[in-house]
Formats: C-alpha cells, sequence, structure tokens
C-alpha cells in the first residue's frame, strides 16, 4: 500500500524558514518525481514544486511564487523527500501536501499525503 | 508559466442532475488535462486523467472530454456524495498548475 507521511509543519514567523519531511512507502521511490502542492485556508490548490528522480538527474522546477526561496531535496536511501522553505512570508501559510505522479507516464498525481499546516505569523 | 481558467466558480444543483464543469487552458496542453475531487479537511483524489481517462474506482457518472485548450468535466447524474470542489491540473509542462476550482454545492 502506498503511504506517504509528511511532517514537520508547524508555527514560523515571517521571515524564517522552516523544513518538511515527507516519508514515502509502498512503492519505487527512487524512481519516483516526488511533488509539493500547497493549499491555503478556504483556497484553491496550488503546485509548489518537484523534484525528479536520479535518472533524471535530480532535477528540480519550482512555482514562480515560491522560486529562490524553497528548495525541495530528497535521499533516496530513506525513501524521504523534503521542502526547505526560507524568508517565509504570510502568504505561504497552508497546508503542504507531499504526492507523487503515477508510474505508468499519464502524469497525475495519484497518491497523496494527509498534509502538514504551515503557518507563517508573527 | 500555462494558466488554467476553470468556470463556473461555484455551482448550485440538485441530486439527479447533469452538471459540467470547465477548464480552459492560456496555451495548447495537449490531452494532459487531470481533474481532481475534493472534500473537506480530505487530500484530493484524481477522477480522470489525460483528458477522459476514469481513474480505476471512480463511478462511470463522471467523464471527461477536450484537447488542445478546452476541457470539460461532465457528472452525468449528480449523486449526494458528489458535492465538492472539483479542479483542473495541466501536466503539460512545469509549473504544473490547477484551476481556481469549482464549488459544487446541493440546491
Amino acid at each position: 500500500e502506498v503511504q506517504l507521511v509528511e511532517s514537520g509543519g508547524g508555527l514560523v514567523q515571517p521571515g524564517g524558514s522552516l523544513k518538511l519531511s515527507c516519508v514515502a512507502s509502498g512503492f519505487t521511490f527512487s524512481g519516483s518525481a516526488m511533488h509539493w502542492v500547497r493549499q491555503a485556508s478556504g483556497k484553491g490548490l496550488e503546485w509548489v514544486g518537484r523534484i525528479r528522480s536520479k535518472a533524471n538527474g535530480y532535477a528540480t522546477e519550482y512555482a514562480a511564487s515560491v522560486k529562490g526561496r524553497f528548495t525541495i531535496s530528497r535521499d533516496d536511501s530513506k525513501n524521504m523527500a523534503y521542502l526547505q522553505m526560507n524568508s517565509l512570508k504570510t502568504e505561504d501559510t497552508a497546508v503542504y501536501y507531499c504526492t507523487k505522479l503515477d508510474s505508468s507516464g499519464a502524469y497525475y498525481h495519484d497518491y497523496w499525503g494527509q498534509g502538514t499546516l504551515v503557518t507563517v505569523s508573527s | 508559466d500555462i494558466q488554467m481558467t476553470q468556470s463556473p466558480s461555484s455551482l448550485s444543483a440538485s441530486v439527479g442532475d447533469r452538471v459540467t464543469i470547465t477548464c480552459r487552458a492560456s496555451q495548447s496542453i495537449s490531452r494532459f488535462l487531470n481533474w481532481y475531487q475534493q472534500k473537506p479537511g480530505e487530500a484530493p483524489k484524481v477522477l480522470i486523467y489525460v483528458a477522459s481517462s476514469l481513474q480505476s474506482g471512480v463511478p462511470s457518472r463522471f467523464s471527461g472530454s477536450g484537447s488542445g485548450t478546452d476541457f470539460a468535466l461532465t457528472i452525468s447524474t449528480l449523486q449526494p456524495e458528489d458535492f465538492a470542489t472539483y479542479y483542473c491540473q495541466q501536466s503539460y509542462s512545469a509549473p504544473y498548475s490547477f484551476g481556481q476550482g469549482t464549488k459544487l454545492e446541493i440546491k
């Protein structure tokens, strides 16, 4: 059974940093790109970024709203993905989901974590 | 970056109704368009992928159509459990943008 479990959310002041973690199980993690999607309370879904597999050079891409402030990384030996968030703004307050794309190449998010809440406030 | 525009942003309907939600991309995305359903307090769940493929386990009353820039999600006969928020997402090129969502409410 595929599972994605996020952790690391919490309250942080504007300008601060936070690192989210996502532990994966039930699929070949090392061969999968991992994505982060966020959702502010009562708002829509926003794609944050992704990290591709080793075979694809661990390439990363980010939404314009977080580029230069957020960094996605992974540790295939631990089946972990990370989202390092720096220079946080109040508008980064959201539930952050870790998600994977399906393995058939159809490029849809087939599994999601339960989400972890990040609150940026003074 | 590709912008996704959904309409309507909200919709009131009754059980048994047929409803259609549309999604327009700012440039051609071929058929790389997915539809998700989200209920309060839950993570999104995929319904339709690559424009018209029904995800395993999703009822056949859900269907998707379109290609290029214009897409649609149709629910043929609304059931009580279908009242939720629906999002389209393009997976043609990163950033994989979502539409703003359509909240489907009971009339």
